[in-house]
């Protein structure tokens, strides 16, 4: 079983539409960190947000949010009034510690979303 | 402030060549780690350096080694390339909260 589970593979919107990108992820720790990533079609990986286990917060920042909720073990990402730029692959991440104390990363495969002008 | 690098950005080998990526950072990260991407996987640790010093086995390790040279540099080799090995490699570091720094990646293809 997937940690991190990106279920739509790829969406395709039309501008000015809004877009939930989902995350579902998977873990027995109570500390572990979730994290979104943007690759653009240029192929560069872009950081976008963290977020603790402790943090149930919502974020908003700009035309993107964030919905944690840790009842359903989901990280969801939304885009509000979707332009072309964001155009992209986007990567759902789960950190968790292993023996020693590092927190390593496991990602989602992505959900490839195409906006249309 | 150049981040992370990365060379070369393209590579063409032939099954059974070597070749070494090379990956270096300038953000005084202590962890350091290798990734692969293929399509539809996303992206699958290879090895990681927590620490200069130390290296340890991620998901798909077998085929690749690696050397944590200092705490800037940490590359990856291939011993005997395999067209199995075709993918675009990233290298990124990590800060103390956990975020991801990467590299522009490697294509590389074995025929």
């Amino acid at each position: 079983a997937q940690k991190v589970t990106q279920a739509q593979t790829e969406i395709s919107v039309v501008e000015k539409e809004d877009v939930t990108l989902d995350c579902v992820y998977e873990t027995r720790d109570t500390t572990y960190y979730l994290f979104w990533y943007k690759q653009p079609p240029s192929g560069e990986l872009v950081f976008l947000i963290r977020r603790n286990s402790f943090d149930e917060q919502n974020e908003i920042s700009g035309r993107y949010s964030w919905n944690f909720q840790k009842s359903t073990s989901s990280f969801n990402f939304t885009i509000t009034a979707s332009q072309v730029v964001d155009s992209a692959v986007y990567f759902c991440a789960l950190s968790e510690a292993i023996s020693g104390g590092s927190y390593i990363p496991t990602f989602g495969r992505g959900t490839s979303l195409i906006v249309h002008p | 402030n150049a981040g992370v690098t990365q060379t070369p950005k393209f590579q063409v080998l032939k099954t059974g060549q070597s070749m070494t990526l090379q990956c270096a950072q300038d953000m005084n990260h202590n962890s350091m780690y290798w990734y692969r991407q293929d399509p539809g996987m996303g992206l699958r640790l290879i090895y990681y350096s927590a620490s200069e010093g130390t290296t340890d086995k991620g998901e798909v390790p077998n085929g690749y080694n690696v050397s944590r040279l200092n705490k800037r540099e940490f590359s990856l080799r291939l011993e005997s390339a395999a067209p199995s090995q075709t993918s675009v490699y990233f290298c990124a570091s990590q800060r103390q909260d956990y975020e991801q720094y990467f590299g522009p990646g490697t294509r590389l293809t074995v025929t």
